[in-house]
């Protein structure tokens, strides 16, 4: 039973097309994010919904837009695709607690994505 | 700037032995620590939590500790197996506008040799 899932694993692209990756969790949990691994292995969060609202968005090009249908489900889809977005994206999801934020956060298994 | 630095970046050591992994922060408002186990070519998976006020806390053969005034952490891991050979991240939480952002480290990558 897979807590949080990815589709695709992998994706490989031209640039300028545009992709999707999508993200499902089963944990009941209220608050879901995405994060960007580069060549450098640093994951950075990209956005954080909360409840299906947007609460965290880094400077992220608009080119990323993410959409969460409904608090189980926040997919990313990515515009105009460019080289520098080749990385590995990671959802991850939580259920915030308390204002000390202490709540584990439960990765997917990343999408690898290649934009040649 | 908000910054994790992990040391050392990579490490080897044999079956059995035991190693302690470092990392300093310069964050801020601190909001906890957390140390991540992320197996190659999958997400990271949580080892521990700390928050301000705890300075050890382990899980299993993990044992991390927080030193809040010097900004340090350390993850010690004890009889070391096969399976710990992985990258070890230590991520700093920052409580900013209302909600929890975390600040990772670049990773200390961990390899277990017979």
């Amino acid at each position: 039973d897979t807590a949080v899932s990815q589709t695709p694993k992998y994706l490989v692209t031209q640039m300028g097309n545009d992709k999707s990756i999508k993200c499902e969790q089963n944990l009941g949990h209220d608050t879901m994010y995405w994060y960007k691994q580069d060549s450098k292995k640093f994951l950075k969060i990209m956005f954080s919904y909360n409840n299906k609202e947007l609460i965290i968005n880094e400077t992220v090009p608009n080119r990323f837009s993410p959409k969460s249908p409904d608090k189980a489900h926040l997919n990313l889809h990515i515009n105009s695709l460019e080289l520098g977005d080749s990385a590995v994206y990671f959802c991850a999801s939580s259920q915030e607690r308390d204002s000390r934020g202490t709540d584990t956060q439960y990765f997917g298994p990343g999408t690898r994505l290649t934009v040649l | 700037k908000n910054q994790v630095e992990q040391s050392p970046q990579s490490l080897i050591i044999l079956e059995g032995k035991n190693c302690t992994l470092q990392c300093n922060y310069t964050v801020s408002p601190f909001s906890n620590l957390r140390w991540y186990k992320q197996d190659t070519g999958r997400g990271p998976v949580s080892l521990t939590i700390m928050t301000f006020s705890e300075n050890t806390k382990s899980n299993g053969r993990y044992t991390a500790t927080l030193d809040a005034d010097t900004k340090q952490s350390s993850l010690h891991i004890t009889a070391s197996q096969l399976s710990d050979s992985a990258s070890y991240i230590c991520v700093v939480s920052v409580f900013s506008g209302g909600y929890n952002k975390l600040i990772f480290g670049a990773g200390t990558r961990l390899a277990v040799h017979p």
